[in-house]
C-alpha cells in the first residue's frame, strides 16, 4: 500500500530536549516536505527536499533542521524545542501533482 | 513569494444547499491549484485540482473555476451533505519538473447541517 508514515504520532516534551520526527514514504517520490498546522494559520511549509541531499527552506524554517540521506526518509529535527513549536506537523511527498500527506504528529513542548 | 488568501474562514449551510469557497493568489506564474479536504483529526486529502490552461473542472458534486486574469479560483460544492463537513484548503504553486511547493490558504471550516 502506497503511504507516508510518521513517528511518533503524539509527543509531549520539555523545552530544550532535542527530538526527531521521522517521515518515510514507499512511493519512490523525489519531492518531500514538512508542514506545520496551527489554528487559523493553515498549513505552512517548514522545509522541503527536491531529491536526495537537496533540501531548502520553506516559509517557517527557524528552529528546525532536516536531512535527506536517502530518498524514502525525510526526518524533521528540533535541536532545542520551544513552546512556540507546539503544533501539528505533517510530512508529505509527491512525484507529479498530488501531495500525499502523512497522518500527522501532534507535538507539545512544555 | 506566493500569497494565497481564502474566504470565508467559516461557512455554514443546510444540507442540499450549495457552498462556495474563494481564493486569490498573488504570483501570476502560479499554474497549479489544488483543493484539499481535511476531516477532523485526519490528514489533508486532495479532492480536486486545476491547471492554469483550464477554466473549469468538475467531478460529480464538486467543481473548481479559475480566473487567471483576476488571479482567483473557487471551489463549488453542490447538494451538500453532512459528510462534506470539514476544513477545506486551497493552494497555489508553480509546478516544476520534480514536484513543487504548495502555498496554502488558511482554510475554510464548512459545516453542513441536516
Amino acid at each position: 500500500e502506497a503511504q507516508v508514515t510518521q513517528n511518533p504520532r503524539y509527543l509531549i516534551t520539555v523545552t530544550g530536549k532535542k527530538l526527531t520526527v521521522t517521515c518515510s514514504q514507499n512511493m519512490n517520490h523525489e519531492y518531500m516536505s514538512w508542514y506545520r498546522q496551527d489554528p487559523g494559520l493553515g498549513l505552512r511549509q517548514i522545509y522541503y527536499s527536491m531529491n536526495v541531499e537537496v533540501t531548502d527552506k520553506g516559509d517557517v524554517p527557524e528552529g528546525y533542521k532536516v536531512s535527506r540521506k536517502e530518498k524514502r526518509n525525510f526526518p524533521l529535527i528540533l535541536e532545542s524545542p520551544s513552546p512556540n513549536q507546539t503544533s501539528l506537523y505533517f510530512c508529505a511527498s509527491s512525484y507529479a501533482d498530488e501531495q500525499y500527506f502523512g497522518p500527522g504528529t501532534r507535538l507539545t513542548v512544555t | 513569494g506566493e500569497n494565497v488568501e481564502q474566504h470565508p474562514s467559516t461557512l455554514s449551510v443546510q444540507e442540499g444547499d450549495s457552498a462556495v469557497i474563494k481564493c486569490t493568489y498573488s504570483d501570476s506564474a502560479s499554474n497549479y491549484f489544488p483543493w484539499y479536504k481535511q476531516e477532523l483529526g485526519k490528514r489533508p486529502q486532495l479532492i480536486i485540482d486545476i491547471r492554469s490552461n483550464v477554466g473549469e473542472k468538475k467531478d460529480q458534486r464538486i467543481a473548481v473555476t479559475l480566473n487567471k486574469t483576476a488571479k482567483h479560483f473557487s471551489l463549488h460544492i453542490t447538494e451538500t451533505q453532512p459528510e462534506d463537513s470539514a476544513v477545506y484548503f486551497c493552494a497555489a504553486s508553480i509546478k516544476g519538473f520534480d514536484g513543487y511547493a504548495l502555498n496554502f490558504g488558511k482554510g475554510t471550516s464548512l459545516l453542513v447541517t441536516p
